[in-house]
């Protein structure tokens, strides 16, 4: 089965931008979706098919997927951001889930 | 707005099974094209699936746990349950209940129940 490479850590500046990977072999034939856990809370979902954002979350949150890597992209970070995100797929050639170890982001 | 519920014992034997129930408000788990399931966290790492099934009993299940997993759904009762058995240390993680729905992404997320194992 594919594995999904994350980073461990990104950090970032309030207002500016973040960038979070996802690698893949061939990657861009899934669809991936991200989710942002913050501390002592379940994960939500902030990104799926790739690019598509659920209600509520703010447009700030951006996807994309090309190649061998998939990306999350976060602009005008902010304080309350901050957080572990998960990238992950379904791999309906073993019918099994995958999540990516998680990236922790902090807005320093 | 759906809401997700989990409940059972935070601490277990070794050896024993864990016995999970998410209890969902707001919504039919009866609803097409939903599957409803486990995801658990052991602590400071990432996340792991465990199984999914839909109201009819089609299953997926995490192949690693696969053996000791039993999941099944209580449409009268509109909730779901986990079984997990022989649970050893390894097993101490926050177990979340979710929602899965087109393409395999989790839309809803009960706020999870924290198991320990110790005897």
């Amino acid at each position: 089965s594919i594995v999904l490479t994350q980073p461990p850590s990104v950090s970032v500046a309030p207002g500016q931008t973040a960038t979070i990977t996802c690698g893949g072999g061939n990657i861009e034939n899934y669809n991936v979706h991200w989710y942002q856990q913050r501390p002592g809370q379940a994960p939500v979902l902030v990104v799926y098919d790739d690019s598509d954002r659920p209600s509520g979350i703010p447009e700030r949150f951006s996807g994309s997927n090309s190649g061998n890597t998939a990306t999350l992209t976060i602009t005008r970070v902010e304080a309350g951001d901050e957080a572990d995100f998960y990238c992950q797929i379904w791999d309906s050639s073993g019918d099994v889930v995958i999540f990516g170890g998680g990236t922790k982001l902090t807005v320093l | 707005q759906l809401q997700l519920q989990e409940s059972g014992p935070g601490l277990v034997k070794p050896s024993e099974t864990l016995p999970l129930t998410c209890a969902v408000s707001g919504g039919s788990i009866r609803s097409s094209p939903y599957y409803w399931g486990w995801i658990r966290q052991p602590p400071g790492k990432g996340l792991e699936w465990i199984a999914f099934n839909d109201y009819t009993g089609r299953t997926f299940y995490n192949p690693s746990l696969k053996s000791r997993v039993t999941i099944s759904a209580d449409t009268s009762k509109n909730h779901f349950s986990l079984n997990l058995s022989s649970m050893t240390a390894a097993d101490a993680a926050i177990y979340y209940c979710a929602r899965r729905t087109i393409n395999w992404r989790f839309d809803y997320w009960g706020q999870g129940m924290v198991v320990s194992v110790s005897s």
